[in-house]
């Protein structure tokens, strides 16, 4: 079992849509989440850190839950330029500063 | 964030022959690290880069193959030795400072 995993997707969504992914680790131990954003050839970028209070950033909303090692991002109104690939990550544990990345899922937003 | 710069970009080699990658963060940072990220696939990380002594491996990744140095808090190398096709690949060096981590704009390897 992968210790992160997501829905590779693609998703294909029209602009204005609202669309959810998720996303599983499997070490409880993990104490530190996010999302990161990767455009094509480019390097990944931190999107949002997620907490279990949840958090919201403009349209993006991020969820944690620890009791189910579960982790959603929720992007409202979709925007063109939202078309990249979204990278669950997980730190922590006996690994501090360690990453582990999901495989990723590929958005594209279409007009 | 800090900024990371990496070196080269991209590079196509012969197999058996080496490639360095450099990073250089453009100001100190507590932790760096080495990253593997394979054709459609996500980054694998490939050893943690301490600073004055010998870095620390993943499983699956050695030292004879990826030594890497770290001579102070803001600069680091990765060597590609003795390349086989299946090298080829997005390397990348992470910098990590609080809780995020920010990444070198990454080097792609063609090993032919």
């Amino acid at each position: 079992r992968k210790e992160v995993e997501q829905d590779p997707g693609p998703f294909n969504v029209p602009e204005g849509a609202t669309v959810a992914f998720n996303c599983t680790y499997s070490n409880s131990a993990s104490q530190s989440f996010f999302w990161y954003r990767q455009d094509c050839r480019k390097e990944p970028k931190l999107l949002m850190s997620v907490y279990s209070s949840g958090n919201e950033d403009g349209r993006f909303t991020a969820q944690l839950n620890r009791a189910s090692q579960y982790i959603s991002l929720l992007i409202r109104d979709s925007k063109l330029s939202d078309s990249a690939t979204y990278l669950c990550v997980v730190s922590g544990g006996t690994s501090y500063g360690k990453l582990t990345f999901g495989q990723g899922t590929i958005l594209t937003v279409h007009p | 964030s800090a900024v990371i710069s990496q070196k080269p970009s991209r590079d196509i080699c012969q197999r058996g022959t080496s490639l360095t990658i450099q990073c250089q963060v453009d100001s100190q940072v507590t932790m760096m690290f080495w990253y593997r990220q394979q054709p459609g696939q996500s980054l694998t990380l490939i050893a943690t880069a301490n600073q004055g002594s010998e870095a620390t491996y993943e499983s699956g990744f050695v030292i004879d193959k990826f030594p890497i140095s770290r001579p102070n808090l803001t600069f680091s190398t990765l060597t590609v030795s003795n390349m086989s096709p299946e090298d080829s690949s997005i390397y990348l060096c992470s910098g990590y400072r609080g809780v995020e981590a920010f990444f070198g704009q990454g080097t792609r390897l063609t090993v032919v």
